[in-house]
């Protein structure tokens, strides 16, 4: 049973031609992340939500902007892609525990080409 | 100087050997510590989380040095299925800082 959820898998866009990724998860987890990863390299923090509230990573670019409408859902819009924004795109999920940080659940990402 | 290093590998594993593999973490502050596994063009998994003294589950043993700051996985008697990358994550500054991972490939 897939606990988070990722649409589409896989999106080709045009440079500068917007795009919605979307996430949606069945753990009612308060905490949901975006995350950009490139090949070889770790997964990036672009922003993450808790609860409704919205944290934007100092370095992540204006282009990337976010809406959760609801616990469920949270989607990634990118206004203008361009040829450097491809790359697999992760939703992750955490209940924020005790410990610190807690397990983060991801999805199966979005694997984005700009043409 | 990155928040979390580690060597990428790749580690050529004969099955049923030994290997083991270190992660350095540059907050003295850090507070919990994990390993993930992320298979080629897939998710990160949990394998597991990294104790203060150290831990097993099943084949992979990790193991914490605070002083030396740095966190590493061993896995005994490889299995084809362990070919993966192994991501070293560390929660530090109220986030999970991940690696760049270091990549295993066990061979028949």
């Amino acid at each position: 049973d897939a606990m988070v959820i990722q649409n589409p898998r896989y999106q080709v866009t045009q440079f500068g031609k917007p795009v919605t990724l979307s996430c949606s998860q069945t753990l009612n987890h308060n905490v949901m992340y975006w995350y950009q990863q490139k090949s070889s390299q770790a997964p990036k923090l672009l922003f993450h939500y808790y609860d409704k509230d919205f944290n934007n990573e100092a370095d992540t670019p204006d282009n990337f902007q976010s809406r959760r409408p609801n616990t469920s859902f949270c989607f990634l819009d990118i206004r203008s892609p361009g040829l450097g924004d491809a790359a697999m795109y992760l939703c992750a999920t955490s209940r924020i525990s005790g410990t610190g940080g807690g397990e983060q659940f991801f999805g199966p990402g979005t694997r984005l080409t700009v043409l | 100087r990155k928040e979390v290093e580690q060597d990428p590998g790749p580690f050529n594993v004969p099955e049923g050997a030994t290997v083991a593999f270190n992660c350095t973490y540059s907050n003295s502050a850090s507070q919990s510590f994990f390993w993930y596994r992320q298979d080629c063009r897939k998710e990160p998994k949990l394998l597991m989380s990294v104790y203060s003294s150290g831990n097993e589950d099943g084949r992979f043993t990790a193991q914490l040095n605070r002083a030396s700051q740095y966190i590493s996985l061993l896995i005994r008697d490889s299995k084809l299925s362990d070919s993966a990358t192994y991501l070293c994550v560390v929660f530090s500054w109220g986030k999970l800082q991940f690696g760049a991972g270091t990549q295993v490939v066990v061979t028949p």
